[in-house]
């Protein structure tokens, strides 16, 4: 069965530019979570959706990150502008429901120069 | 206070050796447990959920002490390929937040 889809799985940006980031959850899983982890913070939930609606975007850092998912099958992490401090390893992961086991995706590693 | 304390370790042993480590969490409430398994340059993986009664798997034993609030992961018989970050992970029921820890890494040496 195919897990957590992320793409892509590298990035390098200069500072300013727009990043976008794409997921695909495991399919009738109808929990999507954004995390980022850095050496410094280890994982930091940045958003969740059940049933794809935004629960909790409390963990976004400022107003240059957005999320959405227009759909079961696909969300989008979008930071404009970039920063360096966005440097990071940003995890999509899913479940089938509150309780239960999250599954990660690989990961995708943005450096921000 | 943080959600979820570890020791960051490391824990440097010896290839056969047994090796445990603790994980505390401050809201009584939680009722999920479980331990990720991260590798370096990987995403964390579920090595297993922790049960009120202890379980076991294969060389893995994982204990809940709900009284005194931490989970304790045991691995007997080190493999060099238990060298990993573990991760403890917890939820409380209706909360769709996990709470992790910051991880303990285990270095097993030949």
């Amino acid at each position: 069965d195919a897990g957590v889809i992320q793409s892509p799985r590298h990035e390098v940006t200069e500072m300013g530019q727009e990043v976008t980031l794409r997921c695909k959850p495991i399919s009738g899983h109808n929990s999507l979570f954004w995390y980022r982890q850095t050496m410094m913070r280890g994982l930091e939930l940045l958003i969740y959706f059940n049933n794809n609606v935004p629960i909790d975007d409390s963990g976004m850092p400022e107003d240059r990150f957005s999320a959405k998912m227009p759909n079961a099958s696909f969300s989008t992490l979008k930071i404009q502008p970039s920063e360096p401090r966005d440097s990071a390893v940003y995890f999509c992961a899913s479940s089938s429901g509150q309780g239960y086991t999250i599954y990660f995706g690989e990961g995708s590693w943005l450096t921000v120069v | 206070r943080k959600e979820v304390e570890q020791d960051p370790g490391p824990f440097n042993v010896p290839e056969g050796a047994t090796v445990a480590f603790n994980c505390t969490y401050s809201n009584s409430a939680s009722q999920s447990f479980f331990w990720y398994r991260q590798d370096c340059r990987k995403e964390p993986k579920l090595l297993m959920s922790v049960y009120s009664s202890g379980n076991e798997d294969g060389r893995f034993t994982a204990q809940l002490n709900r009284a005194s609030q931490y989970i304790s992961l045991l691995i007997r018989d080190s493999k060099l390929s238990d060298s990993a970050t573990y991760l403890c992970v917890v939820n409380s029921w209706g909360d769709y937040k996990l709470s992790f820890g910051a991880g303990t890494t285990v270095t097993v040496r030949a």
